[in-house]
């Protein structure tokens, strides 16, 4: 069974940094594509960033680029997010997702339960 | 940039009752679309992908429709566990969401 365990999140000040990790077991996670996904209380989902299955590219969405890093360690099956400057717009769940890349198209078709980021002071 | 479109915001309907979700792309997409459904406090989970393919262990009273620009979400016969927000998802662009509530 596909598991994916985020943790990390937390409160932070404005302009402060934390790190999110998403431990993954079930699969062969060196396979996959990576990525994380945020919903802000209340709002719809927005993608954030991705990272291809040996590391050697990652993606950014526009609100984090240079902001916001993404890694992992295949070796412990392990994803990463570092956020830094952090604002406050970005207090949000912040969800690990596999990501499909197929004939039928990218999805994402497994979460993990999310870990919540509150930035506030 | 591609801007997914979701209608409507909110679907007001009985257990039992037909649910017909759309979902409408900037510019054509092929069959490449998702549906996801989530339930409060829930993280997301896959329906549909390929635009009409149910995704592992998914009742068949959910199914998708549609190419290039046009899609839906149907659910055939609404059962109390099925009331939710549903979004649509092409690449890294999400639809921002219908909810679907017991009337």
């Amino acid at each position: 069974e596909v598991q994916l365990v985020e943790s990390g999140g937390g409160l932070v000040q404005p302009g402060g940094s934390l790190r999110l990790s998403c431990e993954a077991s079930g699969f062969t996670f060196s396979s996959y594509w990576m990525n994380w996904v945020r919903q802000a209380p209340g709002k719809g989902l927005e993608w954030v960033a991705n990272m291809r299955e040996d590391g050697g590219e990652q993606y950014y969405a526009h609100s984090v680029k240079g902001r916001f890093t993404i890694s992992r360690d295949n070796a412990k099956n392990s994803l990463y997010l570092q956020m830094n400057s952090l604002r406050g717009e970005d207090t949000a769940v912040y969800y690990c997702a596999r990501y499909i890349m197929g004939s039928s198209g990218n999805y994402f078709d497994s979460w993990g339960q999310g870990t919540l980021v509150t930035v506030s002071s | 940039e591609i801007v997914l479109t979701q209608s409507p915001a909110t679907l007001s309907l009985s257990p039992g009752e037909r649910a017909t979700l759309s979902c409408r792309a900037s510019q054509s997409i092929s069959s490449s679309l998702a549906w996801y459904q989530q339930k409060p406090g829930q993280a997301p989970r896959l329906l549909i992908y390929g635009a009409s393919n149910r995704a592992t262990g998914i009742p068949a009273r959910f199914s998708g429709s549609g190419s290039e620009t046009d899609f839906t979400l149907t659910i055939s016969s609404l059962e109390p566990e099925d009331f939710a927000v549903y979004y649509c998802q092409h690449r890294s662009k999400f639809g921002q969401g219908t909810k679907v509530e017991i009337k």
